[in-house]
């Protein structure tokens, strides 16, 4: 049969709009964060980072937040443009320095 | 680009053939890993290799067996897969396994395993 493809949330916003998009992680222990971003057919691009002792990170048209008290880091894209659009992933450095990756969150860009 | 090569990019194959996918850097990093993406579960970490020696296996079957020939190369041998392994399988290398290392992905290879 048919397979059921993997329900990720879904971001829509206006073009020109900011986008703000979640992640929750589980490990008090994390010290990295990374946000990717994937594009149809491509693999993930590292977009900005950010190390447990800062809570803000900015980048060209992008913040990254971290919440250490509730386990919780955003991504702020400032003016999206349609090639924001892609899947975007944040990644903790888990136990043996291995990076665990979200399932993701779909960002829609409307003209 | 990333500097991170896969190939092929598109497999198909039957559950009794073997094929081998390849991944190659260009950026003198000495971490080389391998991922699954599949429609139905995030970005999976299969193996992990620092220096030519593997550090990770991730529970992995037997019927996927990593290769790594240098720091520069990565190879996933594939034997008598399922149809449930059907996915987008990524490479990825770093400057070395530990902390604070961004890792750059290859485009991936996607796999239909008939």
């Amino acid at each position: 049969g048919e397979s059921v493809g993997l329900h990720l949330p879904t971001l829509s916003v206006q073009e020109g709009d900011n986008s703000i998009i979640n992640c929750a992680y589980s490990n008090s222990a994390s010290d990295y964060f990374i946000w990717y971003k994937q594009e149809s057919g491509k693999g993930p691009q590292f977009i900005i980072d950010i190390r447990s002792n800062m809570d803000k990170r900015q980048g060209q048209r992008v913040t990254v937040l971290l919440n250490k008290t509730v386990k919780h880091l955003s991504l702020q894209i400032a003016a999206t443009q349609p090639g924001d659009s892609a899947v975007y992933f944040c990644a903790d450095l888990g136990g043996r320095y291995k990076l665990i990756f979200g399932s993701g969150t779909r960002l829609l860009v409307r003209p | 680009e990333t500097g991170v090569t896969q190939t092929p990019r598109h497999l198909v194959m039957g559950m009794t053939n073997k094929k081998s996918l390849k991944c190659e850097q260009h950026l003198g990093h000495n971490a080389m890993y391998w991922y699954k993406q599949s429609a139905k579960k995030p970005l999976e970490l299969m193996f992990v290799y620092n220096f030519k020696e593997q550090t990770e296996n991730n529970s992995v079957p037997s019927r996927f067996s990593p290769e790594c020939p240098n720091s520069s190369h990565l190879f996933l041998h594939l034997h008598t897969l399922q149809p449930e392994d059907s996915a987008l399988y990524l490479c990825a290398s770093c400057p070395r396994e530990g902390l604070y290392n961004e890792q750059f992905f290859g485009p991936g290879t996607r796999l239909t395993v008939l």
